[in-house]
């Protein structure tokens, strides 16, 4: 079975663009979470998707948006983005929205913000 | 709230030595899990072991296991016979907080590992 998969693996931005960051989860798998890791930071939850709908949201403004297709695809969108905002993007794809659900995660998403 | 602490930013091990990666944690949830993930250079977070706070015996998988000492709050991962590629971080996590919109899984600030031959 393949596992997660994400594009673009890495991205170059400047000051005040935007990006869009595509996850394909492990197929039968509906929910899919995203999250941010920095050196400063760790690893932030972003928010979670299941069957089209956000079910969960973490503690990051609203330039960060995401939405999930029928297929389970997700998109993740940063607007006007910010130095800030460069970081490994990663997401994880679970069977269920279930707590108790292993989460397995793909190789991530390098964004270099200029 | 839940939380996680590991420690150790950073270890140097022998290779073909053990070794033990520390976590402990914190919830007021009576039932929860505990994982452990490893992040090669590559980024890519790679799933090695779970442990629920109910199972009787402490998880394996392979060269994997999980010390689970819960009146500690305590989830050490040992690694067995360390190998070259097992150079990474690792990162323990815990099923975030129920019946919340939180996040499904809370991590560590995880542990550098290096294996040395």
């Amino acid at each position: 079975k393949a596992g997660v998969t994400q594009t673009p693996r890495y991205l170059i931005k400047t000051r005040g663009q935007q990006v869009t960051l595509s996850c394909s989860p492990i197929s039968g798998h509906r929910s899919v979470s995203w999250y941010q890791q920095t050196p400063g930071q760790g690893l932030q939850f972003l928010f979670e998707y299941f069957s089209e709908t956000q079910r969960n949201k973490g503690n990051f403004p609203g330039r960060f948006s995401g939405r999930q297709f029928s297929n389970s695809r997700s998109e993740m969108n940063v607007s006007t983005l910010e130095l800030g905002d460069s970081a490994l993007y990663l997401c994880a794809s679970s069977a269920t929205s279930e707590i108790t659900d292993t989460q397995y995660f793909g190789p991530g998403t390098r964004l270099t913000v200029l | 709230a839940q939380k996680i602490t590991q420690t150790q930013p950073g270890m140097f091990v022998q290779e073909k030595e053990a070794v033990t990666l520390d976590c402990t944690y914190d919830t007021s949830d009576p039932s929860y899990g505990l994982f452990w993930y490893k992040q090669p250079s590559s980024g890519e977070m790679i799933f090695l072991i779970y442990q629920g706070s109910y199972d009787q015996q402490n998880a394996t998988e392979g060269r994997y296991s999980l010390n689970f000492q819960k009146a500690r709050k305590s989830a050490n991962l040992v690694i067995s016979a360390s190998q070259l590629g097992d150079s990474a971080m690792y990162f323990c996590a815990m099923e975030g907080p129920r019946n919340s919109n939180a996040s499904k899984i809370i991590f560590g600030s995880g542990t550098r590992l290096s294996i040395q031959p």
